[in-house]
């Protein structure tokens, strides 16, 4: 099955950096690629998300970019506030597999601390 | 945040017992999710619906029931059959399955004494 895989796991910057967040996945029919904020204590919320028609989306500070050949994608947060600092989440659809529905894989996390 | 809630926020649990986690939603989304959210494993899928009286396993769903048998319904079952239940329950809604925004309700701890 598919399986995403997301790196760093930890990542700590300067205030005013830059962050990069990678994942990478299996399954080659994969055609959204969403990326999910959790504040601590929070429930997970969605920041930005990519289709497979489409290299790379930008939303004021962040932008996703998407590499179908090489199957991976990646989050870019520029000049980074201490508000940042949560843990991202990425996620891969997965199409319909023996009469089920189309879902979400999630990778494990990377936890972003924005140092004032 | 409003849309989708869970209760409740804390729950305790002794071995052996069956506890069930409620999961509503007044978004008229016909696709609900229940996810597990362990420390350093991402959130992992235990049931998830697409429509009223229809729901699939996710990749943990050993230990775990759910039914549908209302749209804004979605009740996750913790069985005694589950090894290791003391986790963090996410619940989620999507206007349809797939490649759609999934909102995520406030979560319910559970503890297993």
């Amino acid at each position: 099955g598919e399986n995403v895989e997301q790196h760093p796991s930890t990542l700590s910057v300067q205030e005013g950096d830059s962050a990069v967040i990678k994942c990478t996945y299996s399954d080659s029919a994969s055609n959204y690629f969403p990326w999910y904020k959790q504040e601590l204590g929070k429930r997970p919320q969605l920041i930005i998300d990519i289709r497979s028609n489409v290299g790379e989306k930008k939303d004021q500070r962040i932008a996703v970019t998407l590499n179908k050949t090489a199957k991976h994608f990646s989050l870019h947060i520029t000049e980074t506030q201490p508000e940042d600092s949560a843990v991202y989440f990425c996620a891969a659809s997965i199409p319909p597999q023996g009469g089920g529905s189309e879902k979400l894989v999630f990778g494990k996390g990377t936890k972003l601390t924005v140092n004032p | 945040d409003g849309g989708i809630t869970q209760s409740p926020k804390y729950l305790f649990r002794k071995e052996g017992q069956n506890v069930t986690l409620s999961c509503e939603q007044n978004l008229n989304h016909d696709a609900m999710y229940w996810y597990r959210q362990d420390p350093g494993q991402g959130l992992r899928l235990i049931y998830y619906s697409q429509i009223v009286n229809d729901f699939q396993k996710g990749d943990i769903a050993e230990g775990y029931s759910v039914s549908r048998e209302k749209k804004e319904s979605f009740p996750l079952t913790v069985t005694s059959a589950q090894k290791n239940p003391t986790a963090f329950y996410l619940c989620a809604s999507s206007i349809a399955s797939g490649e759609h925004e999934q909102f995520f309700g406030p979560g319910t701890r559970l503890t297993v004494l």
